[in-house]
């Protein structure tokens, strides 16, 4: 079975700084995704970035970029020039590549922006 | 991007009741649907995948008989959750995945089960 680890319980970063939010998986397979959700107050889940194992360039949104290293099984989330509307849970998830399994979750990261 | 609704937002019950949450993808078909379980402040817990026209797989440690899923068209899933007792109250989000392309995950808005 798969497994997503965060060992960050809670982050604090301040405005307009940037902050790296780690996670790492175990999987003894080599089709996979893995992705970083952001849970605000609202409960609802929105993809903030996902990455297809078979591809070396790191995937990038606008201010969100991940770190991915496939043979250290890692793969941090960095927010560039974070804002106050980025305060939320963030949770590393993995994917098997035939898409017939649910996401396994990591335990979430709690990110806080001092303003 | 695509929508998934999910009624009702919040629900309150008593004990031994049943109560229905349902799942739709309002714009887009989806042969696969899944259902979470989050307790406060906790991480999101695979509880069965729902797939159009057959029976639901249930991870390990989910009670079948007590979490019905149905997902009787390629739009909707229903989560029935059976004789309800305090302790199933939690927060249960469902996702929707894309029949087609890419086969993305969409999530519901979630529904918060309170029994009382």
């Amino acid at each position: 079975a798969q497994t997503v680890t965060q060992s960050q319980p809670e982050m604090s970063v301040q405005e307009a700084e940037t902050v790296t939010l780690s996670c790492t998986y175990d999987t003894s397979e080599s089709d996979y995704y893995l992705f970083w959700y952001k849970q605000p107050p609202s409960r609802q889940m929105i993809l903030v970035i996902r990455q297809e194992a078979y591809k070396q360039q790191n995937a990038t949104e606008n201010r969100f970029s991940v770190n991915f290293q496939k043979a250290a099984k890692s793969f941090s989330l960095k927010i560039s020039d974070s804002q106050l509307g980025d305060a939320a849970m963030y949770f590393c998830a993995y994917r098997s590549g035939g898409g017939a399994d649910g996401l396994t979750f990591g335990k979430g990261t709690h990110l806080i922006i001092q303003p | 991007g695509a929508v998934v609704s999910q009624h009702p937002s919040r629900v309150i019950c008593k004990s031994g009741t049943s109560v229905k949450i349902e799942c739709r993808s309002l714009d887009f078909q989806a042969t696969t649907m899944f259902w979470y379980r989050q307790f406060p402040k906790q991480s999101l817990m695979l509880m069965a995948t729902s797939n159009e026209g057959s029976k639901a797989t249930y991870e390990q440690g989910v009670e079948k008989d007590k979490f019905l899923i149905n997902h009787a068209s390629l739009t909707l899933s229903t989560l029935t959750v059976t004789s309800a007792h305090p302790e199933d109250s939690s927060f249960y989000i469902c996702s929707a995945r894309l029949a087609t392309g890419t086969g993305e995950l969409f999530f519901g808005e979630g529904s918060r089960l309170t029994v009382l």
